[in-house]
């Protein structure tokens, strides 16, 4: 069935380094959403996309939308303790309600 | 205002109990979700409300019965749940029209089944 791999599962990086990850899909998306979930919360809403080529920035957090529609690429800057979390991909499919989640990249910031 | 609110914040039910999970919203959204969570898992959906109306039942099976009393409400209702049931909830919400618009969640309930 559809799933949207991310990549990496998960990483261990230093206070203050750069992060990215990246979300892929083998079907068109036309719209791509990142999400943020501390444990035992509900996803955060970090950044949406719209257009293919599209790059968003929220504060420290920056997003594009793949050309081909089949990928999205979330980076973080000068990263902090608090962006520890799983971070989630998400794209509508079969229809504009169902909304389909990413397999998840999981953060942790060492001080 | 994007708060979505749910209510126990945790559960823990026997098998042969019945019990309801409470969702709100007033952001004027007319489209509300339930998602369920394994742990280590991303978020799968089990049922849409759109309008007060139910429009997607992801083949989820009939111990997990959803209502949409009002456009502010949804509620989630259990009732002969098994011990593999046990997850964290979600409920979310979205505006309602053409297209697709951004899902807001809450924080969940953990639910354990016992």
């Amino acid at each position: 069935g559809q799933q949207l791999n991310q990549s990496p599962q998960s990483m261990f990086i230093q206070e203050g380094e750069d992060v990215s990850m990246n979300c892929t899909s083998s079907s068109i998306f036309n719209t791509w959403l990142w999400y943020k979930q501390d444990p035992g919360e509900g996803p955060v809403l970090l950044i949406a996309l719209y257009k293919a080529g599209e790059l968003t920035s929220n504060g420290r957090l920056t997003a594009q939308f793949g050309i081909t529609r089949k990928d999205s690429f979330l980076n973080i800057s000068a990263s902090i303790p608090s962006d520890v979390g799983i971070y989630f991909c998400a794209g509508p499919l079969y229809g504009a309600n169902n909304l389909f989640f990413g397999t998840g990249t999981r953060l942790t910031v060492i001080p | 205002d994007t708060e979505v609110t749910q209510t126990p914040k945790h559960l823990v039910m026997g098998m042969t109990n019945k019990k309801s999970l409470k969702c709100e919203q007033h952001m004027g959204h007319r489209a509300m979700y339930w998602y369920k969570q394994k742990a280590k898992k991303p978020p799968e959906l089990m049922f849409v409300y759109s309008y007060e109306k139910l429009s997607i039942n992801e083949s989820v099976p009939s111990r997990f019965s959803p209502e949409c009393p009002n456009s502010s409400l949804l509620n989630l209702h259990l009732h002969a749940l098994q011990p593999e049931d046990s997850a964290l909830y979600l409920c979310a919400s979205s505006q309602q029209g053409q297209g697709f618009y951004e899902q807001y969640f809450g924080p969940g309930t953990r639910l354990t089944v016992t």
